[in-house]
């Protein structure tokens, strides 16, 4: 059965800040990953996605990693900014899976003090 | 071109009650998806659905919750005689192809409160 866990499950940093949050899978066996956001009361916005086949996805300050062999992926967030603040998910699409089957992990709310 | 519009906001009923959450997709997106959240919880699947079809509810609990997703109007989830442990906060999807690696748009959930 697929585990997602996320670590850590909170993180406070300083403006300006790189960061790094991980996401950790127990099966390899995936079609993509995805990173989200989420911000209090309300529903989730993609971020990334990454395809089994691709290594790593970038958009503007955000940088998403993929190692399946290993499990993991990393979100890398460049020169954190107070408007960062939000809660991460990231979630996996499992081989034999319906597209729509997301197994997610807990998240790790991050706060970006100015 | 408005996102994915869920309503209500906010839903509070009694144990023993129906709640009948409601699901409007982005425009031109056939495929929906519906999450659950409980407290302290990460996101769960529930049911993936179609127009008039139900394609994967491996996730729906087997009694008192139902899906439909008709020809016309939202899809709606339906949960009978309410329970505590039914208060969350449900999360609905969509996307427009049926092609795996395709990301979903999120609305912006509908919180029930069991009294």
């Amino acid at each position: 059965k697929q585990e997602v866990t996320q670590i850590p499950a909170a993180l406070s940093v300083p403006e300006g800040e790189n960061l790094v949050l991980n996401c950790s899978f127990t099966d390899s066996a995936i079609y993509n990953l995805q990173w989200f956001r989420q911000d209090p009361g309300k529903g989730l916005t993609s971020l990334l996605l990454i395809q089994s086949s691709q290594r790593e996805q970038t958009s503007g300050r955000l940088n998403a990693s993929l190692d399946k062999s290993s499990g993991r992926s990393t979100l890398y967030i460049a020169a954190s900014q107070p408007g960062d603040s939000a809660t991460y998910l990231c979630a996996v699409t499992n081989y034999g899976g319906s597209q729509g089957n997301l197994i997610f992990g807990k998240g790790t709310k991050l706060s970006v003090k100015p | 071109n408005a996102g994915v519009m869920q309503n209500p906001r906010h839903l509070v009923r009694r144990r023993g009650q129906e709640a009948r959450l409601r699901c409007s997709p982005m425009k031109g997106h056939s495929h929906v998806y519906w999450y659950r959240q409980l407290p302290e919880e990460g996101l769960k699947f529930m049911v993936y659905l179609q127009k008039e079809n139900i394609i994967d509810e491996s996730g729906m609990p087997k009694e008192r919750f139902s899906a439909e997703f008709p020809k016309e109007g939202p899809s709606i989830l339906r949960i009978q005689q309410v329970v505590r442990g039914d208060s969350a906060a449900y999360f609905c999807a969509s996307s427009p192809l049926q092609e795996i690696n395709q990301p979903q748009h999120f609305g912006d959930g509908t919180r029930l409160s069991i009294l």
